[in-house]
């Protein structure tokens, strides 16, 4: 089946550094990803989606200057942190459409920042 | 745009007991219904999915309902096990290149 490796699982970082994450699909091309946050016990909200070759549609209230994301290729798609805060520490967790979004929805493992 | 309703938020069962999870959506156009199962410190993984034009789908212990009318789907494990401890969330869409609106999951607990 289809598999998204996301790295890395943790990263601790100062407050004020950057911070980058990368999300690839392995064994498909993935014309859509997409970017979660995930507050404890609470369900995944939509950050972004990232399609290939353009720039990213962000969700309402999500500020783009903080959270840069780049899908470079077919394979792969970043989330870059910017100036990162403590109230920017959270779950953060990718997933890849192989074109057909609502179908084929395979999620990364996730990444847990902490901002100290 | 859809709605999906999860419930309960919390289920604790003893092992070997059934569980079942519901949700129920807005969107009559939602054709596909997908469940995820998320382990402590992990992404949600995909543990079956059902399509409306079915009313039911079981792969060994779990299996998942669609009521389109009623517009609600189920998830049902028999046979708990401890590792089926985890957050369950269900999921609505329309396919294609809708992106799925998720439930707000369901923490299950299963008692040795």
């Amino acid at each position: 089946g289809a598999v998204v490796s996301q790295h890395p699982s943790r990263v601790i970082c100062k407050s004020g550094t950057s911070v980058k994450i990368e999300c690839r699909s392995l064994d498909f091309q993935a014309t859509t990803m997409f970017w979660y946050r995930q507050f404890p016990k609470q369900s995944l909200m939509l950050m972004a989606t990232s399609n290939e070759g353009s720039k990213a549609t962000y969700e309402q209230g999500v500020e783009k200057d903080k959270f840069l994301i780049n899908h470079a290729s077919l394979t792969l798609s970043t989330l870059t942190v910017t100036s990162a805060h403590p109230e920017d520490s959270s779950f953060y967790i990718c997933s890849a459409s192989m074109g057909q979004g609502g179908y084929g929805y395979t999620f990364g493992s996730g990444t847990r920042l902490t901002v100290v | 745009g859809e709605n999906v309703e999860q419930h309960p938020s919390t289920l604790s069962v003893q092992e070997g007991d059934s569980a079942v999870i519901k949700c129920t959506y807005s969107d009559s156009a939602s054709n596909y219904f997908p469940w995820y199962k998320q382990e402590l410190g992990k992404g949600p993984q995909l543990i079956i999915d059902i399509r409306s034009n079915v009313g039911e789908k079981k792969d060994q212990r779990i299996a998942v309902t669609l009521n389109k009318t009623a517009k609600h789907f189920s998830l049902h494990i028999t046979e708990t096990q401890p590792e089926d401890s985890a957050v369950y969330f269900c999921a609505a869409s329309r396919g294609g290149s809708y992106i799925p609106t998720f439930g707000r999951g369901t923490s299950l607990i299963v008692h040795p």
